[in-house]
């Protein structure tokens, strides 16, 4: 079956360590995108990718790192520099057409925990 | 920059029509989109909107005026399942980017 898989769902660390969140796709999208989630508040993007080995800020970049090797493949790192690392952290990947708003697709998630 | 306002919260009752409306102020728009979001899930998709006018996809309408910034998204016959919380996200030209708002959990009451 296609689709967006993030692994794992539910994510604790300790203050001060570095982790890596898994973004798979098989829907051969080549636009890939991390939001982070707080608590009843909406969606802001951290990095977008349009294409392999490209890959931009979004709104809240700082603090988080990101790789496009493979176009299935976008992990986002959350680094030590990140001052409130606890949220509920969404991939998506949309069939990206230059110009031109398309749909973006949601992975099930990855709840980080910073103890 | 960017701005979109829809309400926090509203509560409807099943079996009623429920409107929740999304205000928008942003460059280089291209469309509108709401999802939807159970507690604790992914968001999915339900509309997409580029020209003026609305929207039908079964017991979901969505509108959208660009000239006045506004869209919003009609919910008919609610059902319970329908609690959740509708996102509003504005897609910019530049990157294909979506700018969601806040969001405006809906609460369906027996």
């Amino acid at each position: 079956d296609g689709g967006i898989t993030q692994s794992p769902k539910y994510l604790f660390r300790k203050e001060g360590q570095n982790v890596t969140l898994s973004c798979e796709q098989n829907l051969n999208h080549d636009a890939m995108y991390w939001y982070r989630q707080d608590p009843g508040q909406g969606l802001r993007l951290i990095y977008y990718s349009q294409i392999v080995n490209d890959f931009q800020k979004g709104d809240i970049a700082e603090g988080y790192s990101v790789s496009r090797e493979k176009k299935e493949s976008f992990p986002l790192t959350v680094t030590s520099a990140q001052k409130n690392p606890t949220a509920f952290y969404l991939c998506a990947s949309s069939p990206e057409r230059e110009g031109l708003g398309d749909t973006q697709y949601f992975g099930p998630g990855t709840r980080l925990t910073v103890l | 920059g960017q701005n979109i306002d829809q309400p926090t919260e509203m509560t409807a009752t099943e079996g009623a029509i429920v409107q929740i409306n999304c205000t928008y102020q942003t460059s280089g728009f291209n469309g509108l989109f709401w999802y939807q979001q159970h507690a604790g899930e992914a968001p999915t998709f339900l509309s997409y909107n580029v020209l003026d006018g609305l929207e039908e996809k079964g017991r979901f309408s969505s509108f959208l005026s660009r000239s006045k910034g506004y869209s919003y998204l009609l919910l008919k016959e609610l059902q319970m399942k329908d609690s959740a919380s509708y996102l509003c996200a504005v897609s910019r030209w530049a990157g294909n980017m979506l700018t969601f708002g806040g969001g405006t959990r809906l609460m369906v009451k027996p």
